[in-house]
C-alpha cells in the first residue's frame, strides 16, 4: 500500500484556477468512487472539501471540485482567494477496508 | 455539533507502548452510520491513516502498523483508544482522530485538534 503521489507544489494567482492532482493505481483510485480532499492550514487539523470524488459538505465553496479519470484524481479550484493557500491531501478507499492518503501539496496564492 | 478531543501522554520513550484516547461529545459513538480512525502526521510530513474502529468492535488496520497497533472503544464512556507498541523515533508525529462515514468510506469529518506525541529518552 503506497501512498499517493501528488504534486508538491502548485501556484496561482487570486482570480485564477488551480488543478491539484493525485495519481493512485487501479487497487485504489482506480478501483472505487471513494476520493476525497482535505485542507489543512499552518497548525490547524484537517478540513474535509470534497467527498466521494466530487461531492461537498455544506459550507464548502462551490469553488472547489473533484474528480477523477482513470488512476488519477483531481481537485479544482477556481476563483483562487487569499485564504486558499494551504496544504491539499487526497484520499482513497485502498480495498481490504484500508485507506490511503496522497503526500501532500502545498498551494501558493500569488 | 460532534467534537473529538485526544489526551494522552506526549512523550512516549523509545521501546514502549503510545496510549491515546479520543473523547467523542455532542454526539454518540455508537451510531451505526459512523465508524472512528486514527490518523497521524509527522512533523512537515504527510497524514497517514492508522486505523479505525465502529462501534461494534470490529477493526482495520493499515497494514504497515497492524502488528503494533490496537484500536478499541468504550462505547460508555463515548471514547476511543489508541494503543502502538513498540515505538521509535519515527512514530513522532502529531495524531488525530476522527468520525468516518460508513458511506462515505474516505470521509472524515470532523476531527480532533490533535496532539503531539514524542517519542525520545
Amino acid at each position: 500500500q503506497s501512498a499517493l503521489t501528488q504534486p508538491r507544489s502548485v501556484s496561482g494567482s487570486p482570480g485564477q484556477s488551480v488543478t491539484i492532482s493525485c495519481t493512485g493505481t487501479s487497487s485504489d483510485i482506480g478501483g472505487y468512487n471513494y476520493v476525497s480532499w482535505y485542507q489543512q492550514h499552518p497548525g490547524k487539523a484537517p478540513k474535509l472539501m470534497i467527498y466521494a470524488v466530487s461531492k461537498r459538505p455544506s459550507g464548502v465553496p462551490d469553488r472547489f471540485s473533484g474528480s477523477t479519470s482513470g488512476n488519477t484524481a483531481s481537485l479544482t479550484i477556481s476563483g483562487l482567494q487569499a485564504e486558499d493557500e494551504a496544504d491539499y491531501y487526497c484520499c482513497s478507499y485502498a480495498g481490504s477496508y484500508t485507506l490511503v492518503f496522497g503526500g501532500g501539496t502545498k498551494l501558493t496564492v500569488l | 455539533q460532534v467534537q473529538l478531543q485526544e489526551s494522552g501522554p506526549g512523550l512516549v520513550k523509545p521501546s514502549q507502548t503510545l496510549s491515546l484516547t479520543c473523547t467523542v461529545s455532542g454526539g454518540s459513538i455508537s451510531s451505526g452510520s459512523y465508524y472512528w480512525s486514527w490518523i497521524r502526521q509527522p512533523a512537515g510530513k504527510g497524514l497517514e491513516w492508522i486505523g479505525r474502529i465502529y462501534s461494534s468492535g470490529s477493526t482495520n488496520y493499515n497494514p504497515s502498523l497492524k502488528s503494533r497497533v490496537t484500536i478499541s472503544v468504550d462505547t460508555s464512556k463515548n471514547q476511543f483508544s489508541l494503543k502502538l507498541s513498540s515505538v521509535t523515533a519515527a512514530d513522532t508525529a502529531v495524531y488525530y482522530c476522527a468520525r468516518g462515514s460508513v458511506a462515505g468510506m474516505t470521509q472524515f469529518d470532523p476531527w480532533g485538534q490533535g496532539t503531539l506525541v514524542t517519542v525520545s529518552s
